[in-house]
């Protein structure tokens, strides 16, 4: 079955500087993406997502990007903030249902 | 914005009782799934369910789990005999049918065995 894993498992940046979280999944067919921010105790939030016929995609301070070939996909935080510092989750939609399959986390740190 | 809701939002219980979690999906969403997150650990898939039957479910998803939308508006997660290692924050999901795909995610039903 689908398998995504995703890395670093934390993360810790000077606030004003940039994150990056990458994730690889292994069903080539899978051809939606999502990212979910989950603050501690709550529940996980959408924050930006990325279908598989579209390379990069942008919302303010975050970016998705997707490598098909390699089956890779990113997120980029941008002039990051104390308010960024949760768990970032990054999923693949397993082809041919409608199953997503979280990766393990990342624990973003923005250091003031 | 709609949202899933969920309850109860903490549910204390006993090694071998049932417990019932109860969801209510957005209005408009046929999709319904339920999720496990383990204290500090990913999320893990259970079960989805669609046109009121299992569409799919995870090895974790065994003989004890069972779920059941007994009207138009609840969808709810049975364990038949908990296990300490059922110890969890369970979350309801739900997404519509077509594009966009997004997955909508209940505030969770913290669940501890004792």
């Amino acid at each position: 079955g689908e398998n995504v894993e995703q890395h670093p498992s934390t993360l810790s940046v000077q606030e004003g500087d940039s994150a990056v979280i990458k994730c690889t999944y292994s069903d080539s067919a899978s051809n939606y993406f999502p990212w979910y921010k989950q603050e501690l105790g709550k529940r996980p939030q959408l924050i930006i997502d990325i279908r598989s016929n579209v390379g990069e995609k942008k919302d303010q301070r975050i970016a998705v990007t997707l490598n098909k070939t390699a089956k890779h996909f990113s997120l980029h935080i941008t002039e990051t903030q104390p308010e960024d510092s949760a768990v970032y989750f990054c999923a693949a939609e397993g082809s041919g249902t409608y199953k997503y399959i979280f990766g393990t986390g990342t624990r973003l740190k923005v250091l003031a | 914005e709609p949202e899933v809701t969920q309850t109860p939002s903490h549910q204390v219980t006993q090694m071998g009782q049932e417990v019932i979690l109860r969801c209510v999906p957005i209005s408009n969403h046929l999709y319904f799934y339920w999720y496990r997150q383990i204290l500090g650990q990913k999320v893990e898939f259970l079960v989805s369910f669609y046109n009121n039957e299992i569409s799919e479910k995870s090895e974790i998803f065994d003989d004890q789990f069972s779920v059941e939308r007994p009207d138009g508006s609840n969808f709810t997660l049975k364990i038949r005999s908990t296990k300490l290692e059922d110890s969890a924050m369970y979350f309801c999901a739900s997404r519509w049918t077509g594009l966009p795909e997004k997955l909508f995610f209940g505030s969770g039903t913290q669940l501890s065995v004792l």
